[in-house]
């Protein structure tokens, strides 16, 4: 069963800096290109940042670039968003989601979500 | 590439049907066309990829249609639980993903 874990959310001041995680079990997670896609309160689904699955190219919205960093770490079977500079409008619930398909490509899988508040 | 989806909401009773639409600015490959479903506090759900193909356990009064710049989400019946927001996605040939703004489906 594919299972995608996440952990690190939490509330940072802005400016600040947060890494969101995600544990991958189910698949062979190298095999895979990889995504975060967030939502922001009442409004809806973004994709911010992929990378493929050997983790050598990274693809970022332009809202993003600069700021958010996917990773991947493949020993561990592991996928990273590192958030820097972080600014109120990036408050938001961040997917970890598995991209899927041979000839199609879409989000088969996903996390539970992680919520980054960024607030004085 | 953007995405447009009409209606922004849908009001409509159990047992009736509904029909979705999303609309690129320009012509896209159905092969990269997905459709979500969204429910509060929950994670997004695939119902539809390559525009017409139904994803695993999703119930058959689902389908899919379309191509070019029209794409189509039809629910035959709505059931209860059918009630969520639906999101559009668009996979580009800059390795990019586009949602559209996602239309919200609600009981009249």
């Amino acid at each position: 069963e594919v299972q995608l874990l996440q952990s690190g959310g939490g509330l940072v001041h802005p400016g600040g800096s947060l890494r969101l995680s995600c544990e991958a079990s189910g698949f062979t997670f190298s095999s895979y290109a990889m995504s975060w896609v967030r939502q922001a309160p009442g409004k809806g689904l973004q994709w911010v940042a992929g990378i493929t699955g050997s983790g050598t190219s990274t693809y970022y919205a332009d809202s993003v670039k600069g700021r958010l960093t996917i990773s991947r770490d493949n020993s561990k079977n592991t996928l990273y968003l590192q958030l820097d500079s972080l600014r109120a409008e990036d408050t938001a619930i961040f997917y970890c989601v598995k991209v899927g398909g041979n000839v199609q490509v879409f989000f088969d899988y996903w996390g539970q979500g992680a919520l980054v508040t960024v607030s004085s | 590439i953007v995405l447009t989806q009409s209606p922004g909401t849908l009001s409509v009773s159990p047992g009736e049907r509904a029909t979705l639409s999303c609309r690129a600015s320009q012509s896209v490959g159905s092969t990269y066309l997905a459709w979500y479903q969204h429910k509060p506090g929950q994670a997004p759900r695939l119902l539809i990829y390559g525009a017409s193909s139904r994803a695993t356990g999703i119930p058959d009064r689902f389908s899919g249609s379309g191509s070019g710049t029209d794409f189509t989400l039809t629910i035959s019946r709505l059931e209860p639980e059918d009630f969520a927001v639906y999101y559009c996605l668009h996979y580009g040939s800059s390795s990019r993903f586009t949602f559209g703004p996602g239309t919200k489906v609600d009981i009249k």
